[in-house]
């Protein structure tokens, strides 16, 4: 398997500018989780899914930020309008998902700079 | 607030001794702990997990320890490689979903 493939690895914007962030998990997984990295608040949970429905958005930091699953192979995150604090590395994951001894499989991430 | 604390941002160790890495967590309802490896430009990799119905688990060189009561967790190394220079996130699950990570650990092995 190819593991969860992330697009685009870089992306550079000005303020204001819509973002779009892509995740394909591995094939079979039924649970997706986007992170954000940061230097102080480490790997933080942005949203997660369970078979494409989203099931916990709290970490979402604004309306700024959405994202979809519209299909099992498929994710998004969007940011609209950016700003420079958006500034991370986006990571996505997924895993077989309700069960107390799967591991998340994360993709290699995507390094968003706002300026 | 953070559920999952790793409260050393760094760590320097010489090649061939132990490192011990700590992590501490405040949600009683974790099930499940684990602990990733990370280097730089790629994500982070799985690297020992550990149910909360045990106290220990080892893997070669690595073993992670529980202890429930306090809440907390560690991570040991030995012996200690070059190689293992990485940031190492401790993160905690409940029934398998909604996995939390900690702050990471920066790990430096001097050869």
């Amino acid at each position: 398997d190819a593991g969860v493939i992330q697009s685009p690895r870089h992306e550079v914007t000005e303020m204001g500018q819509e973002v779009t962030l892509r995740c394909k998990p591995i094939s079979g997984h039924n649970s997706l989780f986007w992170y954000r990295q940061t230097m102080m608040r480490g790997l933080e949970l942005l949203i997660y899914f369970n078979n494409n429905v989203p099931i916990d958005d709290s970490g979402m930091p604004e309306d700024r930020f959405s994202a979809k699953m519209p299909n099992a192979s498929f994710s998004t995150l969007k940011i609209q309008p950016s700003e420079p604090r958006d500034s991370a590395v986006y990571f996505c994951a997924s895993s077989t998902g309700g069960s107390n001894t799967g591991e998340l499989f994360f993709g290699e991430g995507s390094r968003l700079t706002v300026l | 607030d953070q559920q999952v604390k790793q409260n050393s941002p760094s760590l320097s160790v010489q090649e061939g001794r132990i490192s011990i890495l700590n992590c501490d967590y405040t949600n009683s309802m974790f099930d499940y702990f684990l602990w990733y490896k990370k280097y730089p430009a790629e994500g982070p990799t799985f690297l020992i997990s550990i149910s909360s119905i045990k106290d220990k688990n080892e893997d070669g060189r690595f073993t992670v320890f529980l202890n429930k009561s306090a809440k907390h967790l560690s991570l040991h190394i030995v012996p200690s490689q070059p190689g293992d220079s990485a940031v190492y996130f401790c993160a905690a699950a409940h029934r398998g979903n909604q996995f939390y990570f900690g702050t990471g650990t920066s790990l430096t092995v001097i050869p």
